[in-house]
């Protein structure tokens, strides 16, 4: 049982290159989440999928797309990066979205965009 | 809306000594979860404990403990005979039915543990 696994682990763009940072899990997950964690700051949510093919917005969406074509699956998309996305980005999964289930969180990419 | 408040951000206590650490947490959902997160230096995420709003003790996992005081809105993490390897960022989450898609995370606290 791998968990929730994240590739890669590290990355530099230059501004306007795009990529996907990838994530799986293998617990059978419904929910899955990718957050970013600035400096000095907690996790803030970029968007979420509560099942295969169902994604919604999060806290901080713009410049970023995802999809969730499978339920082991969810890739984020970096559309045309910045300086601003400059961050450690976690993808993390949990058994359903009620508010008592834990999610697990996968090692983080970190992205540098110069 | 909710919001999670870790008023300290640094914090440094003597090994073997009990730390706790606060949480503040402002949400009008009856139901939800606070969760408190370890960060050490290599980055990754690892859950410590969780306490419902229903729950009538507070929860205990190991060194670990949850100071709940819920008509304060608190939700203390207490740390028992502090290790050096508690060295690390201390984050407090919370996650409410009506927005229980979004686990919200305060700032964080960093703990030193002094030899």
């Amino acid at each position: 049982n791998a968990g929730v696994t994240q590739t890669p682990k590290f990355q530099v763009l230059k501004t306007g290159q795009s990529m996907t940072l990838q994530c799986a899990q293998d617990m059978n997950h419904e929910y899955m989440s990718w957050y970013r964690q600035d400096p000095g700051m907690g996790l803030r949510l970029i968007h979420y999928s509560v099942g295969a093919g169902i994604t919604d917005q999060g806290e901080v969406p713009n410049g970023y797309n995802v999809s969730r074509s499978t339920t082991e699956d969810f890739p984020l998309r970096l559309l045309s990066a910045a300086p601003s996305q400059t961050s450690v980005y976690f993808c993390a999964s949990s058994f359903g979205q009620n508010y008592y289930n834990e999610q697990f969180f996968g090692p983080g990419t970190r992205l540098t965009v110069l | 809306a909710q919001k999670i408040t870790q008023t300290q951000p640094g914090m440094f206590v003597q090994e073997k000594e009990a730390v706790t650490l606060d949480c503040t947490y402002d949400t009008s959902d009856p139901s939800y979860g606070l969760f408190w997160y370890k960060q050490p230096s290599s980055g990754e995420m690892i859950f410590l404990i969780y306490q419902g709003s229903y729950d009538q003790q507070n929860a205990t996992e190991g060194r670990y403990s949850l100071n709940f005081q819920k008509a304060r809105k608190s939700a203390n993490l207490v740390i028992s005979a502090s290790q050096l390897g508690d060295s690390a960022m201390y984050f407090c989450a919370m996650r409410a039915i009506q927005g229980a898609q979004k686990l919200v995370f305060g700032q964080g606290t960093r703990l030193t543990i002094n030899p």
